[in-house]
């Protein structure tokens, strides 16, 4: 079993639909990154959170610890955010914070 | 400011050639990583530093080899490339090891035949 494991692999979503994209991780975690890859392949970090709740604009990234699950959650979804996402578990002890991904989440939003 | 620089964007090798794949960043990260990507799984660790002379392996270290000079540089050696390590490779850098955001270099997709 993976120790991070995204859902659901592949999504399509009409514009302005409200997207979730769901992240659960099965290690201790010092915290949770999301990051999002474009068509090109380039990566950008959008959060890293441990506790609670951080939104960026229409990006709002949630996390329960005591479940060990985390949220993406797209507002007002637009074509332009057709990525990969990907989730990251920044894990305690022996590694000392180094990061195990997810296999991503590939979105394609629709006009 | 430019960020994380990769060199090469492409690169065909045949098994057996050697080659390295080059990192800089002008950020004045202490933490510089390498990771592959390979269809279907996520981003695996290859090798990490945490500073200027100090290198470590990660996740999947076996026919690579690294070196960390100065805090810019973190060059990746492909000692005897395999068909195997056919893969996408990521540059990433922080201020730390666990200090927000990871900056990723734009990757180098490497075939080996």
């Amino acid at each position: 079993k993976n120790e991070v494991e995204q859902s659901p692999q592949n999504l399509t979503a009409q514009e302005g639909e409200f997207i979730t994209i769901n992240c659960s991780y099965s290690v201790g975690i010092s915290a949770l990154h999301w990051l999002q890859q474009h068509p090109g392949g380039g990566i950008v970090s959008l959060f890293m959170l441990s506790s609670g709740k951080k939104k960026h604009g229409r990006l709002i990234a949630t996390i329960n610890i005591q479940e060990k699950h985390s949220s993406l959650h797209i507002t007002a979804s637009h074509p332009r955010d057709s990525a990969v996402y990907i989730c990251a578990a920044q894990n305690y002890g022996g590694s000392q914070g180094n990061l195990i991904f997810g296999k991503g989440t590939k979105l394609s939003v629709k006009p | 400011n430019a960020g994380v620089t990769q060199t090469p964007k492409f690169q065909v090798l045949k098994t057996g050639q050697s080659m390295t794949l080059q990192c800089a960043q002008d950020m004045n990260h202490e933490y510089m990583s390498w990771y592959r990507q390979d269809p279907g799984m996520g981003l695996r660790l290859i090798h990490y530093s945490v500073g200027a002379g100090i290198t470590d392996q990660g996740e999947v270290p076996n026919g690579y080899n690294v070196s960390r000079s100065t805090t810019e540089d973190f060059p990746l050696r492909l000692l005897s490339a395999a068909p195997s390590q056919t893969s996408v490779y990521f540059c990433a850098s922080s201020y730390t090891r666990v200090s927000p955001p990871l900056h990723f270099g734009n990757g180098t997709r490497l075939t080996v035949t």
